[in-house]
């Protein structure tokens, strides 16, 4: 596709369900990152992968937190017993090389709300 | 401290009239950059406009300008001649360092930018 696709949307989950949230990157690019969006914040860094290794996942906020990428393209964003304060949005962004200037090109989010 | 501090949580401008959104960071890196992005309601996050720090001109894209001014540690974006479709959340991002593990980006709380007809 032309740009980062997020799934689903939407996500409606109960205290202690596990959930997956899935990212397909612009085609062709190397890294791929997440970042979580609380209401009225700026985005903050999860995790980030260059190809299928995952190089960086200092910003997981717990072990419940599981990231991966295993072919270097799609990634999913897995949440295991999910607790009310991880209701967010959850945002993907890829970009082609790791250079320093290089863009990071976003999803438009998937929005979890935990009940 | 905050890496990056948006002062601005709310402004209003007239249609076809210039603003400025302000943002001023904290790095004790030589190389890094900055960038804004655009956030609709729809969520999606909206590349707009990149100045690295070794950049001397101040960087352009269309309508969107950065005012880039190192000593002050402020990187403003115009945007010149406003439209309706620019109403939307705009934060600013920077990135630290060149080593390994620096590719994220460090982002503000945002300003709400709406554009009165």
């Amino acid at each position: 596709g032309a740009g980062v696709s997020q799934s689903p949307r939407y996500k409606v989950a109960k205290r202690g369900q596990d959930v997956a949230l899935r990212c397909d990157p612009i085609s062709g690019h190397v890294s791929l990152f997440w970042y979580q969006q609380a209401l009225g914040q700026g985005p903050e860094f999860l995790t980030y992968f260059q190809n299928e290794a995952q190089l960086d996942k200092s910003g997981l906020p717990s072990d419940r937190f599981f990231a991966e990428r295993p072919e270097g393209s799609v990634s999913t964003l897995k949440i295991q017993r999910t607790q009310q304060e991880d209701s967010a949005v959850y945002l993907c962004a890829s970009s082609f090389l790791l250079d320093w200037d290089s863009i990071q090109y976003f999803g438009a989010g998937t929005r979890l709300s935990v009940l | 401290a905050q890496k990056i501090t948006q002062t601005q949580p709310g402004m209003f401008v007239q249609e076809k009239e210039a603003v400025t959104l302000d943002c001023t960071y904290d790095t004790s890196d030589q190389s890094y950059g900055l960038f804004w992005y655009k956030q609709p309601s729809s969520g999606e996050m909206i590349f707009l406009i990149y100045q690295g720090s070794y950049d001397e001109q101040n960087a352009t894209e269309g309508r969107y300008s950065l005012n880039f001014q190192k000593a002050r540690k402020s990187a403003n974006l115009v945007i010149s001649a406003s439209q309706l479709g620019d109403s939307a959340m705009y934060f600013c991002a920077m990135r630290e360092g060149r080593g390994a593990g620096s590719y994220q980006l460090t982002f503000g709380k945002g300003t709400k930018l709406s554009v009165i007809p």
